[in-house]
């Protein structure tokens, strides 16, 4: 079956960088992108980019360019998604999602709680 | 940007009774437009995608329709489980944009 295994909860500081790992499996791997997707506490979900998991190409939201890396590794079935010069404001649960423009997000990882405090 | 708005933001119903939830496009996302339950502590589960289609294992009572800027999320007998926020989401056209939810709560 479809699984996507997420990398467990971070605590960071203000500034520091998180890398949160995706690892698929159940499917062949470079046939379906991976979607990163955010919620803040008491907000909605967030579509932050995705990665061809074929190619390594990538398109994020505008606001995280510069901010944000994503790599895939077939060796493994693995997507990490680096996030840099973090604020409070991404303190959030972080989900992969497998989907990619032009289809949905049908399996979801479980989920990871980044947390940044002083 | 695509921006997609759904309504209400929140919607008290009974077990039993009918819901109807709305999402509107900014801009056409064709009949790329998904909806999704999401409860606490869990992921997001897909229910509907192509605007109509039923994902694997949703029960025939979660019901979509619409295309281009419009679109319906309908649940004809709500059951206890039901009770969950609900995002439509765009997959048209990156970003892909989601709305902001619709919170369907036991009145």
């Amino acid at each position: 079956q479809v699984q996507l295994v997420q990398s467990g909860p971070e605590v960071k500081k203000p500034g520091a960088s998180v890398k949160v790992s995706c690892k698929a499996s159940g499917y062949t791997f470079d046939s379906y992108g991976i979607t990163w997707v955010r919620q803040a506490p008491g907000q909605g979900l967030e579509w932050m980019g995705w990665i061809s998991t074929y190619n390594g190409n990538t398109n994020f939201v505008q606001r995280f360019q510069g901010r944000v890396t994503m790599t895939t590794d077939a060796s493994t079935n693995t997507v990490y998604m680096e996030l840099r010069s973090l604020g409070s404001d991404d303190t959030a649960m972080y989900y992969c999602a497998r989907g990619s423009p032009l289809l949905p997000l049908d399996y979801w990882g479980q989920g990871t709680l980044v947390t940044v405090s002083p | 940007e695509i921006v997609m708005t759904q309504s209400p933001v929140t919607l008290s119903v009974s077990p039993g009774e009918r819901a109807s939830l709305s999402c509107r496009a900014s801009q056409s996302a064709s009949t790329n437009l998904a909806w999704y339950q999401h409860k606490p502590g869990q992921a997001p589960r897909l229910l509907i995608y192509g605007a109509s289609t039923r994902a694997t294992g949703i029960p025939a009572r979660f019901s979509g329709s619409g295309s281009g800027t419009e679109f319906t999320l309908t649940i004809s007998s709500l059951q206890s489980e039901d009770f969950a926020v609900y995002y439509c989401q765009q997959y048209n056209r990156p970003p892909l944009t989601f709305g902001g939810g619709t919170k369907v709560e036991i009145q």
